[in-house]
């Protein structure tokens, strides 16, 4: 069965560092994308970037470029999002999903992030 | 960046009723979209690929149309498990993807 099974919640102060975790399993973890989907407050899905864990190729959308940084770790199945420096801004949801022919057909749980001084 | 535009925003129906969301891409991305639907408090599930094909599992309720630039999502008769909001999602190799803005069905 393919699951994604992503980090807890987090609760952070701005300035910040912090990074989330989705955990692939029950497939071949390098041979899909990975992408990541942010979800403000009662707002809709905004595409946020995708990496590819067989060679590390990462793609990014520019509304998102330069604020994180999506990585993987082939050796443990998991991919990451990370962020230097948290705003408020940053207060989502965030989930990870796998990237087949051309649509996200496994989502993992999600990770709430607070970011609040 | 290709941009979609989902209407209606909101859409009250009934059991039963046939239900028609649009989705329209700001330049053509042959037939490389999918929709969504997505329940209070959970992730978004997979329904259409590839604009018209159904994912494994979804009822044959929901069907996908369109290619280029002007897709729809039909439910042909309304079930209470689809009160929900529904995405589209552009995916374009030259491009990062996009969703649309989201449509809610509410009951009517």
């Amino acid at each position: 069965e393919v699951q994604l099974v992503q980090s807890g919640a987090e609760v952070k102060k701005p300035g910040e560092s912090l990074k989330i975790s989705c955990k692939g399993s029950g497939y071949s973890f390098t041979s899909y994308w990975i992408g990541w989907v942010r979800q403000m407050p009662g707002k809709g899905l905004e595409w946020m970037g995708i990496i590819y864990p067989g060679d590390s190729d990462t793609r990014y959308s520019p509304s998102f470029q330069g604020q994180v940084t999506i990585s993987a770790d082939k050796s443990i199945s998991t991919a990451y999002l990370q962020w230097s420096s948290l705003k408020a801004s940053d207060t989502a949801m965030y989930y990870c999903a796998r990237v087949e022919v051309a649509g996200f057909d496994y989502w993992g749980q999600g990770t709430l992030v607070t970011v609040s001084s | 960046d290709i941009q979609m535009t989902q209407s209606p925003s909101t859409l009250s129906a009934s059991v039963g009723d046939r239900v028609t969301i649009t989705c329209r891409a700001s330049q053509s991305i042959s037939s490389w979209l999918a929709w969504y639907q997505q329940k209070p408090g959970k992730a978004p599930k997979l329904l259409i690929y590839k604009a018209s094909s159904l994912e494994s599992g979804v009822p044959s309720r929901f069907s996908g149309s369109g290619s280029g630039t002007e897709f729809t999502l039909t439910i042909s008769s309304l079930q209470p498990d689809d009160f929900a909001t529904y995405y589209c999602q552009q995916y374009n190799s030259y491009s990062p993807d996009t969703f649309g803005g989201g449509t809610k069905v509410e009951i009517k």
